[in-house]
This record gives structure tokens, sequence and C-alpha cells, in this order.
């Protein structure tokens, strides 16, 4: 069966700070990857998703980036963390090719200070 | 761009009611999924929908995908205290990619 991994769980880092999630799936392959932030506000936020190693699309411009180093690695990435940055972020993915039904990890949450 | 509007943004109601809530979309869809989060939790896949009109079943809980393709249901019989949580409803169009567009979410509150 799939595994989704997100680490760490939860996260406090100063401004300024650099930061660094991690994701990943076991158990399938060639997956389709993605990024989400969920605010307090309770919706869920598309920030990047990844069809491929290497493969990265942006939905929103923002302080943070991604990449896919490895199949079924997901990492997202900022040099300089703004306070607005803070929340739950989320990652999931999907069966490549049948993009229908996505599923996620179990978050992880980041407060900037 | 497109919107789903999901209401009610939140129930309270007593154990063993009956709980109904609903997405609209400015857009077609080819695919409608309902999600359950819980407080500090990454989003359950519940069920998944993929033609218009179709009616599909987990549990005490049922979901259709409306005709026009616009819009969605889900019902859950009996409630629970463990049915506490945040229900999201998810779609997805044929000319997106594979993206998923989500509703604001309804908390359910179960009084025992």
């Amino acid at each position: 069966s799939q595994t989704i991994h997100q680490w760490p769980a939860t996260l406090v880092q100063p401004v300024g700070s650099p930061l660094s999630l991690e994701c990943t799936v076991e158990g399938t392959s060639n997956p389709n990857l993605y990024w989400y932030r969920q605010a307090a506000g309770r919706g869920l936020q598309l920030l990047f998703y990844s069809v491929g190693i290497g493969q990265i699309s942006s939905e929103v411009p923002q302080n943070l980036s991604a990449s896919r180093p490895q199949d079924r690695q997901f990492i997202l990435s900022s040099k300089k963390l703004l306070l607005s940055d803070s929340g739950f972020y989320l990652c999931a993915w999907s069966v490549l090719g049948q993009p229908r039904e996505q599923y996620f990890g179990p978050g992880t949450r980041l407060t900037v200070t | 761009g497109q919107q789903l509007n999901q209401s009610p943004q939140s129930m309270f109601i007593q154990e063993g009611e009956d709980v109904s809530m609903n997405c609209t979309s400015s857009s077609i869809f080819n695919t409608w999924l309902w999600y359950k989060q819980e407080p500090g939790e990454g989003p359950v896949l519940l069920i998944a929908l993929y033609k218009a009109g179709e009616l599909t079943s987990n549990g005490r809980l049922t979901a259709q995908f409306g005709i026009t393709r616009k819009d969605s249901f889900l019902n859950i019989s009996a409630s629970i205290p463990s049915d506490v949580g945040i229900y999201f409803c998810a779609g997805q169009a044929n000319n997106q990619g594979g993206k998923l567009i989500f509703g604001q979410g309804t908390e359910l509150s179960v009084k025992p």
C-alpha cells in the first residue's frame, strides 16, 4: 500500500531564517506531487505541483520554492521566511496520468516568529 | 477563475441526526471529491465521484455528483461523535491538468 510522510511535524522558525520541508511517498512510482498551504481560514491553497523529477510548476508568486530531486521526494524551501509564511503545509500525491484522486500527508505546522 | 462555494460553513448537531452539506461551482467539473480533516491532520479522502448523477456511499456517508456537473452533495446519516471534523469538497475540471479546487470546508460539531 502507498504511504506518504512529511517532516518535521511541527516547526518554529524566526523571520529571515531558511526553511526545508520534506515529503516522501512509498509504494508507488512516478506520482504527481503537490504542496498546499492551509491558513487558519481553512482553505487549501495549491503552491506547487510536479509531474516528474525536476519538473515543478508554481501556482502563486511567493517566498517559497519547491524541488523534486528524486521520483518520490518533494521538498519545499525558502531562503528567508516571512511572518506570512506561517501555516499548515500539506503534501499530496496522485497517480500519474490519472490524477483525479489526491492523497494527503499528515502535514507540517510552521510558525514563523 | 474557478470558485467553489461550500455550505454551510459550520454545523452544530445532536448525535443521531442526519447531516447534509453541499458545494456549488461557477463552472463544470468532471470529478468531485469529498475529504474529512481532523485537527492537526491531513485531509482523508472519503468519496470520489466521476459521472454526473452518480450516487456513491461509504458507510453512513453518501455523496452525489450533480446533474449539472456544477454541484455535489454529501450526506451523513445517524451522526456520531467521531464524525466531528472539517469536511471539504474538491472539484477538478478537464482542462486543469489534474489540479483540484477546494471548498472552504464545513466544520461539523456533534453533541453527544
